[in-house]
């Protein structure tokens, strides 16, 4: 069956390090997303991807990046991680534009930034 | 911009009650709406959506129909069950953008 799925599902880091959080989907989509859930706040668009080296920020893009070399895989990359950046992050794919489309999420990662 | 409220929880039921969930929006043009469900420790699972003034989404026994009038998109299940324990969160696929855009998240804890 297709998925989507992260690594790590936890993650404790050190301020100013670097990380990087995986997504790869199997659904074969176009569409990538990122977001953080935080409390009160719901979900927030990152950054998202069209296609192969398509790259576009989102609402809360600052700190963050992310490169699309396949289909499968849109990883994130906090460049020095901050302490405002501990948080839960979803990935989310999409197959296609319009009114009727769905995202599909993954698991989620719980980053905690020390 | 486009924006979505949702009524603060956590909301407490017994088993077997009706629920309620508000959802307001504001939007330019004509979006879709959707409400999505995240059990604990996992991610966002779409419940159910509307893609035009007045349809009616489904799913599960929930039901949410899209007001334009009222700009509005309540979830609403008759009995609530244990297992629909979770946080809930309605969401409008901006026409303008294309993106999605969630409410802060309801808390809905079902007791025996």
């Amino acid at each position: 069956d297709a998925e989507i799925t992260q690594s790590p599902r936890h993650k404790i880091t050190e301020t100013g390090r670097q990380v990087t959080l995986a997504c790869h989907q199997t659904w074969n989509h176009n569409n990538m997303f990122w977001y953080r859930q935080d409390l009160g706040h719901g979900l927030r668009l990152i950054h998202y991807s069209y296609g192969v080296h398509d790259t576009n920020k989102g609402e809360v893009s600052d700190g963050y990046s992310v490169s699309r070399s396949n289909t499968e895989d849109l990883p994130l990359t906090l460049e020095s991680a901050a302490s405002s950046q501990t948080s839960v992050y979803f990935c989310a794919s999409s197959d296609s534009w319009g009114s009727s489309y769905e995202q599909y999420f993954g698991p989620g990662t719980r980053l905690t930034v020390t | 911009g486009d924006s979505v409220t949702q009524m603060e929880g956590p909301v407490t039921l017994s088993e077997e009650a009706f629920l309620t969930i508000n959802c307001t929006y504001t939007a330019t043009g004509y979006p879709s709406l959707f409400w999505y469900v995240q059990y604990p420790g996992e991610g966002l699972q779409l419940l159910l959506k509307a893609t035009k003034a007045d349809d009616k989404g489904s799913n599960k026994g929930f039901e949410a129909t899209y007001r334009k009038e009222t700009t509005s998109f309540h979830l609403e299940k008759g009995s609530v069950q244990v297992s629909d324990s979770a946080v809930y969160f309605c969401a409008l696929l901006s026409s303008n953008t294309g993106k999605l855009i969630f409410g802060q998240g309801t808390t809905l804890q079902v007791k025996p």
